[in-house]
Parts: structure tokens; C-alpha cells; sequence
């Protein structure tokens, strides 16, 4: 089937520390790979993305990494703040014109 | 540009009342879609359409319709609403497809049925 698995589901980490997020697919044709965040109440909204031809793609506190063969990738942020506080989705598209998502993880910032 | 625009925010049903959840976008998107987002299970694919006068199932189609008559709208109908619709709907548009190019998403409209 078409799925996206994401984990964690929760992730607590310290104000500085670096949080990683992971995601895998089952479709092979699956040729892009947005992250969305999304704060308490508000809309998902786009914060990087990564094509199949490309194995990794930075912006600043940000990097996201793809590993076609197996099938994964994964959001990497450095230097976390209390503001990067959010849920976090992954998705990937999938035949017929479709964009799945994951589950989502809910990433806790301590100051 | 007003980007997508959701109406209505909030709204209470009764079960096997219908109603239509409105989506309109003003962007000239040739790609729009709906999301169901529970919690626990991220966002949900329900319809999605590429272009007016074409419409096509997402992963949780059954009990909502959709048409795509225009451009700039995409309403979601529910024929005859249950419990298990209780949710937050989405309205997402693109200027490429679902496989090159980002979403961009609505408010939200927090659907309750009692």
C-alpha cells in the first residue's frame, strides 16, 4: 500500500541540542519529499523539501537527507530553539498524483 | 493574494445532516485537495483534483464527495454526516502537482458531529 511511517511520535529535546525526525516509504516511484511544521492551532506550513536526484538539501538550522534505496529520509535541526516547538510532518508522493503524509512527531524545545 | 480561504472555521453537525465545506484559492492553482487531520494520524488524504472538470480519490474517500466546476473552487460535501467525520478539514492548492511542488494550505475548518 501507500503509507508514510514517521518516528518518533514525540521528541523532548534541550535548547542547543540538534533533533532528528525520520520518515520511510513504500512507493518506489515516490519522487518528492516536503516537511511540514506546524504550531498549536495554525496551518501546516512548508519548511524544506527534497527531490529524488538530490541526497541532501540545507538551509541554515535545517538539512534534510534521502536515501532512495532504502527508502528513508530524515529532517535534521541544529541549534534548536524553543520556537522550533511544533509538530512536524513528512510526506512523500505517491503514483497517481497523490502526496502522503506521516503521522507526525511532536518535537518539545526545554529552555 | 488571499491565498486559500476555508469557510466555515467551526461547525457542529447533527449525525445524517449534510453540508459543504467551501475552499476557494486565488493563486491560479491547477492542483487542489482535502486533508482530514485526527490526532495521531497525521493528515489524511480524502480528494484531490489536477486541474477543473478532473477529480480523483484520495486514501479516505467514502462519505464526502467533491466537484471541481472552476478553477479557484473546490468544495467538499458531506451527504449524510457520522461521528467517525469529526475532525479538521484542510484545503491545500499547488502550482505544480502533488510529485514537484509544495502545498499550501487553508485555516483549517473544525468539523463536529454530534
Amino acid at each position: 500500500g501507500e503509507n508514510v511511517e514517521q518516528h518518533p511520535s514525540t521528541l523532548s529535546v534541550q535548547e542547543g541540542d540538534s533533533a532528528v525526525i525520520k520518515c520511510t516509504y513504500s512507493d518506489s516511484a515516490s519522487n518528492y519529499f516536503p516537511w511540514y511544521k506546524q504550531e498549536l492551532g495554525k496551518r501546516p506550513q512548508l519548511i524544506i523539501d527534497i527531490r529524488s536526484n538530490v541526497g541532501e538539501k540545507k538551509d541554515q538550522r535545517i538539512a534534510v537527507t534521502l536515501n532512495k534505496t532504502a527508502k528513508h529520509f530524515s529532517l535534521h535541526i541544529t541549534e534548536t530553539q524553543p520556537e522550533d516547538s511544533a509538530v512536524y510532518f513528512c510526506a512523500a508522493s505517491m503514483r497517481g498524483n497523490k502526496l502522503v503524509f506521516g503521522a507526525g512527531t511532536i518535537l518539545r524545545v526545554k529552555s | 493574494n488571499a491565498g486559500v480561504t476555508q469557510t466555515p472555521k467551526f461547525q457542529v453537525l447533527k449525525t445524517g445532516q449534510s453540508m459543504t465545506l467551501q475552499c476557494a484559492q486565488d493563486m491560479n492553482h491547477e492542483y487542489m485537495s482535502w486533508y482530514r487531520q485526527d490526532p495521531g494520524m497525521g493528515l489524511r488524504l480524502i480528494h484531490y483534483s489536477v486541474g477543473a472538470g478532473i477529480t480523483d480519490q484520495g486514501e479516505v474517500p467514502n462519505g464526502y464527495n467533491v466537484s471541481r466546476s472552476t478553477t479557484e473552487d473546490f468544495p467538499l460535501r458531506l451527504l449524510s454526516a457520522a461521528p467517525s467525520q469529526t475532525s479538521v478539514y484542510f484545503c491545500a492548492s499547488s502550482p505544480g502537482t502533488a510529485n514537484n511542488s509544495p502545498l499550501h494550505f487553508g485555516n483549517g475548518t473544525r468539523l463536529t458531529v454530534t
